[in-house]
């Protein structure tokens, strides 16, 4: 059975910190890594790695794969108020596409 | 970037009305569209799997005959909660897979969800 845990469940900082949040998986015919930010409404998406060692950008967030140690990290530079969310990881299944949540982090920024 | 819509945003029914809730792919294709449902600080629970001409795929304990899909078009599937209660109450939530035709690259993509309030 596929498995995605993620780590810390919660997090706490100050405005301006940075965060890193992590992502460990046990997919089957493993092909992606999918990252979400959730906040009031649906989760929004934010990135999708197929690749190891590849860092994907956007803005202050970014995130890289290892397949090797099958995990994920999302970093989050100089964090602000409207990063509070509950950030997803994801892996799709293979065949069905059936995505296994993680539990998700949920980060609160202090202004 | 891929754009998924919900109508409507959210509902409020009498009990034992039905309610339906459609989804949609505005700029790509789904072959295969999710149903989930989240109650406040829980995770997303998967209800079904929508497939475009054919019956959807209902997760275990969920009521095929309650929730009815209809996967009608490649841009549009629909959420039906008949006869509903208040404990059908939730946020319904759904996703649309992107297919890229490239091993590994699918992306599914979530509308912005329903929040029902049955009364």
């Amino acid at each position: 059975e596929d498995k995605v845990v993620q780590s810390p469940l919660s997090l706490v900082v100050h405005e301006g910190d940075t965060v890193t949040l992590n992502c460990s998986y046990e997919v089957t015919n493993f092909r992606s890594l999918l990252w979400y930010k959730q906040e009031k409404k649906a989760p929004t998406f934010l990135f999708m790695l197929t690749s190891s060692g590849i860092e994907k950008k956007s803005g202050r967030l970014s995130s890289i794969l290892d397949k090797k140690e099958l995990f994920s990290i999302l970093n989050i530079t100089a964090t602000q108020t409207g990063d509070s969310a509950v950030y997803l990881c994801a892996g799709p299944n293979f065949g069905n596409e059936k995505l296994t949540f993680g539990t998700g982090t949920r980060l609160t920024i202090i202004p | 970037g891929a754009v998924v819509s919900q109508h409507p945003s959210w509902v409020i029914c009498k009990s034992g009305t039905s309610v339906k809730i459609e989804c949609r792919s505005l700029d790509f294709q789904a072959t295969t569209m999710f149903w989930y449902r989240q109650f406040p600080k829980q995770s997303l629970m998967l209800m079904a799997t929508s497939n475009e001409g054919s019956k959807a795929t209902y997760e275990q304990g969920v009521e095929k005959d309650k929730f009815l899909i209809n996967h009608a078009s490649l841009t549009l599937s629909t959420l039906t909660v008949t006869s509903a209660h208040p404990e059908d109450s939730s946020f319904y939530i759904c996703s649309a897979r992107m297919v890229t035709g490239l091993a590994g690259a699918d992306t599914q993509y979530f509308g912005p969800g329903t929040r029902l309030t049955v009364l």
